[in-house]
């Protein structure tokens, strides 16, 4: 067990709905990503949020947005949602940004998206 | 363009085997490097890292790892592999640009026969 905790564990959904995912970080973590595994992109870098603000975008769509609540924990919000978002959404958190201090990236067990 | 590549698609080897999975990375400057595996319907647990120090990494359950950093390379090793072992590896790496994300190689696949 990471400590990172996701919500739902797997969600069916129709196409052009609009679905929100849940992540608790570790306790202590002030970071948290956001990436998403599909078969055909493999594992993608989506957003990371550091202490409820924005700090780096990834291949993230317009249809798709994020945010990190004063409590730490982060909503990932799909929309308009199409055949190919069907996809494995992980969430991760670490301690701090990086940048040389060897913060450890912890994943959760993902969410399972799909989209009929 | 700045990557990550994990030549090998598909691995299959029978127990007691020796593994080798490459990883070789394009990215500049200092880099934090990372291996990952992902057993069937788990999520990402971390295998090992490397920040800085001595270029050959221990990880948990008998991988190494490691660093050449004129090959651009952090190849993942076990001397001897199990049927648990099998499982999806995947390498990431940090380009330490000042964000502290990780960008995924596509996995290596692995199938240990027993």
């Amino acid at each position: 067990d990471s400590g990172v905790t996701q919500t739902p564990k797997h969600l069916i959904t129709a196409t052009g709905q609009r679905v929100t995912l849940r992540c608790s970080p570790r306790s202590g973590d002030l970071s948290v990503y956001w990436y998403q595994q599909s078969l055909d992109q493999g594992l993608q870098f989506l957003i990371h949020y550091y202490n409820g603000e924005e700090r780096a975008k990834g291949n993230i769509l317009e249809r798709f947005s994020a945010q990190q609540f004063p409590d730490l924990h982060s909503e990932l919000n799909l929309s308009s949602l199409e055949l190919g978002d069907s996809a494995l959404y992980f969430c991760a958190s670490s301690v701090g940004l990086g940048e040389g201090l060897g913060n450890t990236i912890y994943f959760g067990e993902g969410s399972w998206l799909t989209v009929v | 363009a700045q990557s990550v590549s994990q030549h090998n698609h598909h691995v299959i080897l029978s127990e007691a085997a020796s593994l080798e999975l490459g990883c070789n990375y394009s990215y500049g400057g200092t880099v934090n490097l990372f291996w990952y595996v992902q057993y069937p319907g788990q999520h990402l647990q971390l295998l090992l890292k490397y920040f800085s120090g001595d270029p050959l990494v221990k990880g948990i359950k008998g991988f190494e790892a490691e660093f050449i950093k004129s090959k651009f390379s952090f190849n993942l090793r076990k001397p001897s592999v199990q049927w648990s072992d099998t499982a999806e590896y995947f390498c990431a790496v940090n380009p330490q640009t000042g964000a502290n994300n990780l960008f995924f190689g596509t996995g290596t696949r692995l199938t240990v026969i027993p």
